[in-house]
């Protein structure tokens, strides 16, 4: 299957914005699906695994969710702050292959 | 702590081979799956394989098989990744991460710094 996301999103300070991730085939409850943030230059960090649990460290600021009648997974970020300006990728395994979604933009402003 | 620190970036000439090392730490090497992911350019995030770190055995991305090789050396605690037949489009930055809990099902918990491999003649 595949993972569909935005190529981007923007919105300012203090905001709230939801990325989504639409699984092609299967359903997007059959395997869990996780968010990383990635950041030019650096390592991608997991904020949100398991569909909806949050690494230490991350703040709860960030929220994942599932919904099932539109079979996708969103990633949702309130008090938009510019650190949190990145690109961000779901992820999730296909029983043989971990497989990215395309990676959304997300800016700022 | 857990640390996983890699080595062999560089660049290459087309047709060669690179491989890139990932020096495992903080935990139990063989307890853990380890993933390798690049990040090419004005690219996404790609998966290229995995390796059990317990008994060798691996799994590759279709679009990398025959081209690349996973190992690992349990005395050193790092496991490797070999691609071969470069081409410029294999100019990317390079990850290892360790599989969340050791298992497959759920993403990725540590990653290494990245390995940037430049192919260009």
């Amino acid at each position: 299957f595949m993972l569909t996301q935005p190529h981007s999103v923007s919105e300012s300070p203090g905001g709230t914005v939801t990325i989504s991730c639409t699984r092609s085939s299967g359903s997007i409850v059959t395997n869990y699906v996780q968010w990383y943030q990635h950041r030019p230059g650096s390592s991608p960090v997991t904020v949100i695994h398991e569909d909806n649990l949050r690494p230490s460290g991350v703040p709860d600021r960030f929220f994942g969710s599932i919904d099932s009648s539109s079979n996708s997974a969103s990633l949702t970020i309130s008090g938009l702050k510019t650190e949190d300006e990145a690109d961000y990728y779901c992820q999730s395994f296909d029983g043989r292959d971990q497989v990215f979604g395309g990676g959304t933009k997300l800016t700022v402003l | 702590q857990v640390q996983l620190v890699q080595s062999g970036a560089g660049m290459k000439k087309p047709g060669a081979s690179v491989k890139v090392s990932c020096q495992t730490s903080g935990y139990p090497f063989i307890s853990y799956y380890i993933n390798w992911v690049r990040r090419a350019p004005g690219q996404g995030l790609e998966w290229m394989g995995i390796i059990n770190p317990s008994d060798g055995g691996t799994t590759y991305a279709q679009k990398f098989q025959g081209r690349i090789t996973l190992t690992r050396d349990t005395a050193a605690s790092t496991v490797y990744m070999e691609l071969s037949s470069l081409r410029s489009d294999d100019t990317a930055t390079y990850f290892c991460a360790r599989a969340r809990r050791g298992i497959t099902l759920i993403g990725f918990d540590y990653w290494g710094q990245g390995a940037l491999v430049t192919v260009s003649s």
